[in-house]
């Protein structure tokens, strides 16, 4: 069955710590896979995504997902969290044609503290 | 330069009461996919529309839950005879035709519709 696993449900930080958010997927084939954010009372945004190629992919707001193949896993970073970064952060994944859904996480709140 | 617009952004009914919820895509894009959030989850697939058209509706209850994207003016998500249990925030997102260099082109989603039933 097609899933994304986000095992931490709610992190918290303190500004200028380093971010490293978990995902893991379950897909069958080629898979792109998204990271988006939503700020309080916004829409989702997306951060960043990876299609094929480098699986270093770095996104918008200083932050980058490493996709492993063996592991199943495109994990989020940034090296220094700010009091900004406050929001919650889906993975997600889609299969490669756009009649493909895309399936989310459960997401992961992140909590900075000033 | 509009992004993908849904109206209301808030929609209180009663029981019983159907919810039509709107949802004009991007300009430009032609794919319309809708997407439920119970409060505490992700986003959970709903159904999957290009113009006229439903491609995916795997994740639509079989009752009372109904999707349309006419050729003209903006997709509809009608919920007749609503539930408590409807209450969630509903987010369309939109994305051109995969053609050629737009192929896989990522979704982008409206500020969603917060439906609160009485």
């Amino acid at each position: 069955a097609q899933s994304v696993s986000q095992h931490n449900h709610h992190v918290i930080l303190s500004e200028a710590a380093s971010l490293e958010l978990g995902c893991n997927y379950s897909y069958g084939g080629t898979v792109n896979l998204f990271w988006y954010v939503q700020y309080p009372g916004q829409h989702l945004q997306l951060l960043l995504k990876y299609f094929s190629g480098d699986p270093l992919v770095k996104g918008i707001k200083g932050f980058e997902a490493e996709f492993i193949k063996s592991k199943f896993s495109f994990n989020l970073r940034k090296p220094s969290v700010q009091w900004s970064d406050t929001a919650e952060y889906f993975c997600a994944v889609k299969g490669p044609s756009s009649a493909s859904k895309i399936i989310f996480g459960s997401g992961t709140r992140l909590s900075i503290r000033p | 330069n509009a992004g993908v617009m849904q109206n209301p952004r808030h929609l209180v009914r009663r029981r019983g009461q159907e919810a039509r919820l709107r949802c004009s895509p991007m300009k430009g894009h032609s794919h319309v996919y809708w997407y439920r959030q119970l409060p505490e989850e992700g986003l959970k697939f709903m159904v999957y529309l290009q113009k006229e058209n439903i491609i995916d509706e795997s994740g639509m209850p079989k009752e009372r839950f109904s999707a349309e994207f006419p050729k003209e003016g903006p997709s509809i998500l009608r919920i007749q005879q609503v539930v408590r249990g409807d209450s969630a925030a509903y987010f369309c997102a939109s994305s051109p035709a995969d053609t050629g260099t737009n192929s896989n082109q990522p979704q982008h989603f409206g500020d969603g519709t917060r439906l609160s039933i009485l």
